[in-house]
């Protein structure tokens, strides 16, 4: 299920199941977002991007949902793995100024074997 | 280089001192990004290179923070006068053009007594 910590919200997942980590931005105006993945130690790994001409996009185990509506975005992962255990990131980026990607706060994905 | 390098990867420092961070990016990667990361936070946005000038330098948070890229390659962020609550890990990453994926190196930890 999923609960928030003290730091992070966090999801805890059996191996093999599938996961959805959601993630609400800001901006209406923004108009490109990137899921990022932050394993122990290092720095965020980009796992999938989509832009906001698009609904959907599919990678390989991943598929990223975006609905302008509500200004949510989703992850799913499908057959979670152990070694897809790390905090998950949203990031947007609005077309306004320099075109930064801002980070949201992050979800603790956890794998129990 | 094959990856976003981020020296030193450790920096342990004493209040007031001054304190430099060094990031060497992909080669031929003309955008450069700064953020910095609190434990279960987000990384926030400090700064953002375009080649050699500062872009934007939005997000740094006073004037003790201070980054360079003279020759559109290498970065130093440089912290006067250093307070404990810099304390965090400072993330460097670089992209092929602004609106591109970022790579993130693995960071710098600063701790400041």
């Amino acid at each position: 299920g999923e609960s928030v910590g003290l730091h992070l919200p966090t999801l805890s997942v059996q191996e093999g199941d599938n996961s959805i980590i959601n993630c609400a931005y800001s901006n209406s105006a923004s108009d490109y977002f990137i899921w990022y993945k932050q394993e122990s130690g290092k720095g965020p790994q980009f796992i999938i991007d989509i832009r906001s001409n698009m609904d959907k996009r599919q990678g390989q185990r991943v598929t990223v949902l975006l609905n302008k509506t509500v200004k949510h975005l989703s992850l799913q992962i499908a057959a979670t793995q152990p070694g897809d255990s790390a905090v998950y990131f949203c990031a947007e980026n609005n077309p306004g100024g320099s075109y930064i990607p801002t980070f949201g706060r992050g979800t603790s994905l956890i794998v129990h074997p | 280089g094959a990856g976003v390098s981020q020296t030193p990867s450790n920096k342990v420092t004493e209040k007031g001192k001054y304190v430099e961070l060094r990031c060497d990016p992909i080669s031929g990667h003309t955008a450069l990004y700064w953020y910095r990361q609190s434990l279960g936070q987000g990384p926030e946005f400090l700064i953002y290179f375009q080649g050699t000038g500062a872009a934007d330098d939005s997000g740094l948070p006073n004037d003790r923070f201070f980054a360079v890229r003279p020759e559109g390659s290498v970065s130093t962020l440089k912290i006067q006068r250093t307070e404990r609550g810099d304390s965090a890990v400072y993330l460097c990453a670089s992209s092929k053009d602004r609106a591109g994926e970022l790579f993130f190196g693995e960071g710098s930890r600063l701790t400041v007594l």
